[in-house]
């Protein structure tokens, strides 16, 4: 089965500064897709990024960008330029790969809560 | 649009009472998935389902049942065996290794 652990229950940035929030996970699976999403307090889950364990090159979304090190088994959030919108929960989330077969569930964290400090 | 909807957006369950959430997609996704989101526990799959007329059971499955008669429908019953069901159901669709669309969720409280 796999697991995925946020360790971090809360952070605090400072506007403009840059904050990293860690997440591993554990599987036996080779290939599989991770992803970080964010809670606002509305509510609304909306994906922040996306990453592809068989591609090396860590992904990027403007401010967004990860740090992952697949030997390791950690998948880091880095937030640069950290803004007052970015204060929310957020998850780490874990999903096997199409090719590995059925029940590929998607597995969340327990999620940070990040506030972002005027 | 394209969109998830549930449906309602506040539920209120009377001790011993079955209730229904709704889910609907247009979004053509195979896979559909409920959580249960507690303070400090992130979220918790509850159901998931791959494809019509198959579901499997996620990690808090006891007191919660579902069918998948059609693609674009997950209706999720919370039996009166589930003893704590206050709690915020989240749903979501995707495609198979695609990310996640989420519902914008339904608040259940048992009074």
């Amino acid at each position: 089965a796999q697991t995925v652990t946020q360790s971090q229950p809360e952070m605090s940035v400072q506007e403009a500064e840059t904050v990293t929030l860690s997440c591993t996970y554990d599987t036996s699976e080779n290939n599989y897709y991770l992803f970080w999403y964010k809670q606002p307090p509305s509510r609304q889950m909306i994906l922040v990024i996306r990453q592809e364990a068989y591609k090396q090159q860590n992904a990027t979304e403007n401010r967004f960008s990860v740090n992952f090190q697949k030997a390791a088994k950690s998948f880091s959030l880095k937030i640069s330029d950290s803004q007052l919108g970015d204060t929310a929960m957020y998850f780490c989330a874990f999903m096997k790969h199409k090719s590995s077969g059925a029940n590929s569930k998607l597995t969340f964290g327990k999620g940070i809560t990040l506030s972002v400090r005027p | 649009d394209g969109g998830i909807t549930q449906s309602p957006k506040y539920l209120f369950r009377k001790e011993g009472q079955n209730v229904t959430l709704s889910c609907e997609q247009n979004l053509n996704h195979d896979a559909m998935y409920w959580y249960r989101q507690d303070p400090g526990q992130g979220l918790r799959l509850i159901y998931y389902s791959q494809i019509v007329n198959d579901f499997q059971k996620g990690d808090i499955a006891e007191g919660y049942s579902v069918s998948r008669e059609k693609k674009e429908s997950f209706p999720l019953t919370v039996t009166s065996a589930q003893k704590n069901p206050t709690a915020f159901y989240l749903c979501a669709s995707s495609i198979l290794g695609g990310e996640a669309f989420f519902g914008q969720g339904t608040r259940l409280t048992v009074v």
